[in-house]
């Protein structure tokens, strides 16, 4: 059991949008910041998001990142097949002492 | 880059030593974690070390069973693993801390994952 709770799917037509959820407590994602990472299948997790809305140089603006009290949400718009992936969102926990990962959310461009 | 290795097939109980090493960058200013990924599940946070090694976080559910190190003279990343089960079976990454971990820190750069395999 996750201590971040995303959405086990998501999907949506191309050239749409899609959002990903994100649902935390105070002692983490209420408190500090949030990054995202995209699992493309068979590769390593990639950096999309640092610091709850930045993007990484080469992340297209397409992507994009918010926060309010507890919860986190990835946008993607402009929808591509080549999105289709893994998404996790990811940042600390003051209780635990430890870094905490999403579930993860598979995302389907139909 | 970061490239893992040290993975392979090992039996239920034994141990094994996975290593990272780093180019391309200043190791030693980095803080540095180890995620696993075992088969058709997510990413599971296992450690973190910080530069200097001064501080060491792990995930409470290893019970004391996985050690970080590193050694910065050789830009090298550690992971020792001892009584492992078949619940170890996965993917191990090493991936560069960015930011201040206690505050949400983010990886920015991951290496390709070396599988470790548990299994008599």
């Amino acid at each position: 059991q996750s201590v971040l709770t995303q959405p086990p799917s998501v999907s949506a037509a191309p050239g749409q949008k899609v959002t990903i959820s994100c649902s935390g407590s105070n002692s983490n994602i209420g408190n500090n910041y949030v990054s995202w990472y995209q699992q493309l299948p068979g590769t390593a997790p990639k950096l999309l998001i640092y610091e709850t809305t930045k993007r990484p140089s080469g992340i297209p603006d397409r992507f994009s990142a918010s926060k309010s009290a507890t919860s986190a949400t990835l946008g993607i718009t402009g929808l591509q097949t080549g999105d289709e992936a893994d998404y996790y969102c990811g940042t600390w926990d003051s209780s635990l002492s430890a870094m905490v990962f999403g579930g993860g959310t598979k995302l389907t461009v139909l | 880059q970061l490239v893992e290795s040290g993975g392979g097939l090992v039996q239920p109980g034994g141990s094994l030593r996975l290593s990272c090493a780093a180019s391309g960058f200043t190791f030693k200013s980095y803080g540095m974690i180890w995620v696993r990924q075992a088969p058709g599940k997510g990413l599971e946070w296992l450690s973190y070390i910080s530069p200097g090694s001064s501080i060491i976080y792990s995930a409470d559910s290893l019970r004391g069973r996985f050690t970080i190190s590193r050694d910065d003279a050789k830009n090298s990343l550690y992971l020792e693993m001892s009584s492992l089960s078949a619940e170890d079976t996965a993917v191990y990454y090493c991936a560069r801390d960015r930011g201040y971990y206690s505050s949400g820190s983010y990886r920015d750069l991951w290496g390709q994952g070396t599988l470790v395999t548990v299994s008599s």
